[in-house]
């Protein structure tokens, strides 16, 4: 079976860096995407990986290694308005979305 | 403001009853999917559509029809809501089916089937 295995909850301090896994098991691979959810609110894009290697985007990075079918969001100087969800989903053979349950970002002051 | 626009908000519905959600995209997307979102779950695809007029099974599709009858229109029916159907329901749409195109959300639906 597919399977994306994120951990369920994070806690960071503001102003610190905070480094969340995703791990996947799928039929082939296209490309990786990171989404931010904030509480009863719509998942949106944060970033793109397909190829190896560390893509950034001002305060947040994206790591990915197809070998280890890994990858990494980090998230530095963290904001207190970077409490939410992150969602890693892979993109497999057939070109399906496969999503995580998604880590649960709680930043403390 | 471009974007896709989902109704209603939330909902709480007779077990028994037919429900239609109601999504539409203003950009011109050729795919639109929904999923339901469950705590501790992660996004499950329903039903999907790669273009107008063409519609697919995704994860979990028993008890839901959809049409695409346009480009922007892209309704999700429940025929006879069930309590397990209760969820929160988001339509998204992007520019291609299974690319680098990213998903873009709706506000979601929040339903309770009592």
């Amino acid at each position: 079976g597919q399977n994306i295995d994120q951990p369920t909850e994070m806690t960071a301090t503001e102003g610190a860096i905070v480094q969340i896994n995703c791990t996947y098991q799928t039929s082939g691979f296209n490309g990786l995407f990171w989404y931010q959810q904030h509480a009863g609110e719509a998942p949106t894009f944060l970033s793109y990986n397909v190829l190896d290697g560390l893509e950034e985007k001002g305060r947040f990075s994206s790591f990915l290694s197809r070998s280890k079918g890994y990858s990494y969001l980090l998230l530095k100087e963290l904001q207190m308005k970077d409490s939410a969800s992150y969602l890693c989903a892979v993109i497999d053979s057939n070109y399906q979305l496969i999503w995580g349950a998604g880590t649960k970002l709680i930043i403390k002051p | 403001i471009a974007g896709i626009t989902q109704a209603p908000t939330s909902q709480i519905l007779a077990a028994g009853r037919r429900m239609t959600l109601r999504c539409t995209q203003d950009m011109r997307h050729n795919a639109m999917y929904w999923y339901r979102q469950d705590l501790g779950l992660g996004l499950r695809l329903i039903h999907y559509s790669n273009t107008a007029g063409t519609t697919g099974k995704g994860e979990v599709p028993d008890g839901y029809s959809v049409s695409r009858a346009n480009t922007d229109d892209f309704p999700l029916t429940l025929a006879s809501a069930v309590p397990s159907q209760t969820s929160v329901y988001f339509c998204a749409s992007s520019e291609t089916t299974g690319s680098n195109s990213p998903l873009h959300f709706g506000n979601g639906t929040r339903l309770t089937v009592t």
